[in-house]
């Protein structure tokens, strides 16, 4: 299987400071199709996971434009460019060029 | 708007067996790939099956001859029979619809908790 990790694990950000997660791939994502199937999802506390990004940048219906995602091959990162409250949870990195696999989260607060 | 709603999450002994539904709602189960996620207390996440379009069921290691993957089209349902459980099948179970390469809606999950 294709491991996923991530970094940091743990994110303290102070309000309207931008955030980055780090999110590499044991190896590169592009699929024989052509697209490299890197998601991103937030998981809020108590909450289920959702989608914010799919195919490494596209942002999903709804998901503020402050985050935004990039990336080829195996390494890929996401951004917050200015943080608030409600952004505070887990985010996860999902590779789903083979059998899907999860980075291990990082965990979003504020300080 | 496309709901999916999981049930049949208890508390079960170690060795004992289980059937997990989801029921959809707001689109055709069978025309996109479905999965089965869980994440153990406190930890992440993890495929445990999927179902594809044409019928195509595969499973995680971790469950591969103890859990099988089943969809009813006539009642646009997923279901998950998990047999010999064991205590790290303690977890949160969600039914995650599958667009290629993503997975872009979970249900609110359900929990199966695996003790004597």
């Amino acid at each position: 299987d294709i491991v996923m990790t991530q970094s940091p694990l743990s994110l303290p950000v102070t309000l309207g400071q931008p955030a980055s997660i780090s999110c590499r791939s044991s190896q590169s994502l592009v699929h024989t199709d052509g697209n490299t199937y890197l998601n991103w999802f937030q998981q809020r506390p108590g909450q289920s996971p959702r989608r914010l990004i799919y195919k490494v940048s596209n942002r999903d219906s709804g998901v503020p434009d402050r985050f935004s995602g990039s990336g080829s091959g195996t390494d890929f990162t996401l951004r917050i460019s200015r943080v608030e409250a409600e952004d505070v949870g887990v985010y996860y990195c999902m590779q789903g060029s083979d059998w899907p696999t999860f980075g291990q989260g990082t965990r979003l607060e504020i300080k | 708007e496309v709901q999916l709603v999981a049930s049949g999450g208890t508390l079960i002994q170690p060795g004992g067996s289980l059937r997990l539904s989801c029921a959809a709602s707001g689109f055709t189960l069978s025309n996109f790939g479905m999965n089965w996620v869980r994440q153990a207390p406190g930890k992440g996440l993890e495929c445990v099956s999927h179902i594809g379009i044409r019928g195509n069921i595969y499973y995680a290691d971790s469950v591969k001859g103890r859990f099988t993957n089943s969809r009813d089209n006539a009642r646009n349902s997923l279901y998950l029979q998990m047999n010999s459980l064991r205590d790290e099948d303690t977890a949160m179970y969600y039914c995650v619809r599958e667009e290629p390469g993503a997975f872009d809606y979970w249900g609110q999950g359900t929990l199966v908790t695996v003790s004597s």
